[in-house]
């Protein structure tokens, strides 16, 4: 059973605007959530984390929601980009340990 | 050289042989984990090393077996593979977090494993 679950495989968006990937947990224990990106051919790279006592953190383009009463948390990039399309991994992970469950991945693609 | 670096990149092996994929990393981590990734799955943990003792097998197969001979190198020794172990195999590094800062994990880029 997946504890945390990305229900869109793909998502297409224009170039310059708005890509918002979803991202579901099951897991109450979960107080820490990460998001990765991934380029075709190259590992994981850390894109932008969030705490369970925050409900929103931005870091330039990119911003993260929480929602812990839906248990939901978004990933928005805005403006996107071509650069951007890449196949975007959600993770969390509870307090007792730092071993970080993953989600499928979303595959992102910003067309020109 | 920073980060963390697999090798080999791609790997072609029959299902007799015996290879090993190596994992270093220079961030000064002192966890370490093996990934493997299948086509449309999510990353799937298969061992974690923290303070070179292994912490996690995830009921792995033993035809995969991990060594980790100190907090910067890890392998993953492979022999007897099948068909279905064909798949990326992702190696990461981290702070064990044990301190109570959330660390994020650093991937490498990967082997990619075929089996004949």
């Amino acid at each position: 059973d997946q504890q945390v679950k990305q229900n869109s495989p793909s998502l297409s968006v224009q170039e310059g605007r708005i890509s918002i990937l979803n991202c579901d947990y099951t897991n109450s224990m979960f107080d820490y959530f990460l998001w990765y990106k991934k380029y075709p051919a190259e590992g994981p790279t850390f894109l932008i984390s969030i705490s369970s006592i925050k409900d929103k953190n931005e870091d330039g383009r990119f911003t993260v929601f929480l929602n812990k009463s839906a248990k939901h948390l978004s990933l928005h990039i805005v403006p996107s980009q071509p650069g951007d399309s890449a196949v975007y991994f959600c993770a969390a992970r509870s307090g007792g340990s730092y071993i970080p469950t993953f989600g499928r991945g979303t595959s992102l693609i910003v067309h020109p | 050289e920073t980060g963390v670096t697999q090798t080999p990149r791609h790997l072609v092996m029959g299902m007799t042989n015996k290879k090993s994929l190596k994992c270093e990393q220079h961030l000064g981590h002192n966890a370490m984990y093996w990934y493997k990734q299948s086509a449309k799955k999510p990353l799937e943990l298969m061992f974690v090393y923290s303070l070179e003792e292994r912490v996690e097998n995830n009921s792995v197969p033993s035809r995969f077996s991990p060594e980790c001979p100190n907090s910067s190198h890890l392998f993953l020794h492979l022999h007897t593979l099948q068909p279905e172990d064909s798949a990326l195999y992702l190696c990461a590094s981290s702070q064990d977090g044990r301190g109570g800062s959330n660390q994020p994990q650093h991937f490498g880029d990967g082997t990619r494993l075929s089996i004949l």
